[in-house]
């Protein structure tokens, strides 16, 4: 089976950084990417793991840990248009199938 | 400009009638996806195609159908089938060259059922 969890929703101020977790439980594993998604548009690409360890790419970084099931997105330097919903995938071994998670819905406060 | 283009970006639907969602790509992407989306929810996987003339189901395939006699072209049909068909839906595409794969996404089309 596949199973991935983030936190529903987070809440944070502008200007701070915050964390948003993933867990996932995949029969496969070729690659984890974050996107963020704005109310009613389509996802954007932000960041992708294979290997574990820190991509950073700006404000955004994003971390892999394989042994452990487990990513996170950082978010430096908050900004009124972060918020938004940011949705973790995992790609599988076989053929190109992404799987996501539920998708943690992040508020930035002045 | 490359990119993926959905329509119709609204769609209202009677019950019992079936409806066909366009989506094309100019990427030269060989895989493409289709995804429904929920309100609080994430995205889940109807079907996808890797290649022209074949598709595999994905979660939730039922109530819907799919067909892929070009690469550029992944058209949708809700059909009355489908017992809940009021949703976001997402067409994606993504390339195997490239450094890292991801999926590049539509702009959306919302269907609601009347």
């Amino acid at each position: 089976g596949q199973n991935i969890d983030q936190p529903t929703e987070m809440t944070a101020t502008e200007g701070a950084i915050v964390q948003i977790n993933c867990t996932y439980q995949t029969s496969g594993f070729n690659g984890l990417f974050w996107y963020q998604q704005h109310a009613g548009e389509a996802p954007t690409f932000l960041s992708y793991n294979v290997l574990d360890g820190l991509e950073e790419k700006g404000r955004f970084s994003s971390f892999l840990s394989r042994s452990k099931g487990y990513s996170y997105l950082l978010l430096k330097e908050l900004q009124m248009k972060d918020s938004a919903s940011y949705l973790c995938a995992v790609r599988g071994v076989y053929g190109q199938n992404f799987v996501f998670g539920p998708g943690t819905r992040l508020s930035v406060l002045p | 400009d490359g990119g993926i283009t959905q329509s119709p970006k609204y769609l209202f639907r009677k019950e019992g009638q079936n409806v066909t969602l366009s989506c094309e790509q100019n990427l030269n992407h060989d895989a493409m996806y289709w995804y429904r989306q929920d309100p609080g929810q994430g995205l889940r996987l109807i079907y996808y195609s890797q290649i022209v003339n074949d598709f595999q189901k994905g979660d939730i395939a039922e109530g819907y159908s799919v067909s892929r006699e070009k690469k550029e072209s992944f058209p949708l049909t809700v059909t009355s089938a489908q017992k809940n068909p009021t949703a976001f839906y997402l067409c994606a595409s993504s390339s195997k060259r490239g450094n890292t794969g991801e999926l590049f996404f539509g702009e959306g089309s919302r269907l609601t059922v009347l």
